[in-house]
């Protein structure tokens, strides 16, 4: 059964880094596009980041230099390194997987990230 | 980047409706769009990919047409269930933008 279990979210002062978590079972992460989407409250999606099995790394403009997307396949989790938040970074972040071609067709249970002082 | 917009943003209906849902894109973006259906509290949830092809287990009440920069989602007999918000994506170039989304509530 595929499931990406998510872990990492919480409250940070503007300026802190935090590091979400997203453990895969039922496929392997390095086979596929592994992203993060995420969604302000009572907002729409919004796209952040995707990691490819090449290796292969895109952002959206918003988080660029200041988030981190990467995977460590011993554990078949994907991660995201979130410095320098700011309070417009609150969101729910989903982690979600991705055949080249297809759609977001699994997607982690997500986690808040709330960026206040 | 590739601006998605959709129409209407608000739409009330009652079961057994037909409801269509339109996505327009900035540029074209060939049939690389997918929509997502959406509960409160819930991780979005993949309906179409590629324009038209039905992910599995998906209802086939739901369809998706179109290509280059105007795309449809229709739903042929609105259940209890549908009521949700749906969005579409871009999957043709980064960053993978969505629309706004469409709320469809119960009239």
């Amino acid at each position: 059964e595929v499931q990406l279990v998510q872990s990492g979210g919480g409250l940070v002062p503007p300026g802190g880094s935090l590091r979400l978590s997203c453990e895969a079972s039922g496929f392997v992460v390095d086979d596929l596009y592994m992203s993060w989407v995420r969604q302000a409250p009572g907002r729409g999606l919004e796209w952040v980041s995707v990691i490819y099995s090449g290796g292969s790394t895109f952002y959206a403009d918003s988080v660029r230099g200041r988030f981190t997307i990467s995977r460590d396949n011993s554990k078949n989790t994907v991660f995201l390194q979130m410095n320098s938040l700011r309070p417009d970074d609150t969101a729910v972040y989903f982690c979600a997987r991705r055949y080249p071609g297809e759609g977001y067709d699994f997607w982690g249970q997500g986690v808040l990230v709330a960026v206040s002082s | 980047d590739i601006q998605l917009t959709q129409s209407p943003s608000f739409l009330s209906a009652s079961v057994g409706d037909r409801v269509t849902i339109t996505c327009r894109a900035s540029q074209g973006i060939s049939r690389y769009l997918a929509w997502y259906q959406q509960k409160p509290g819930k991780a979005p949830k993949l309906l179409i990919y590629a324009a038209s092809t039905l992910q599995d287990g998906v209802p086939s009440r739901f369809s998706g047409t179109g290509s280059g920069t105007e795309f449809t989602l229709t739903i042929s007999s609105l259940q209890s269930e549908d009521f949700a918000t749906y969005y579409c994506q871009q999957l043709d170039s980064y960053p993978y933008t969505f629309g706004p989304g469409t709320k469809v509530e119960i009239k």
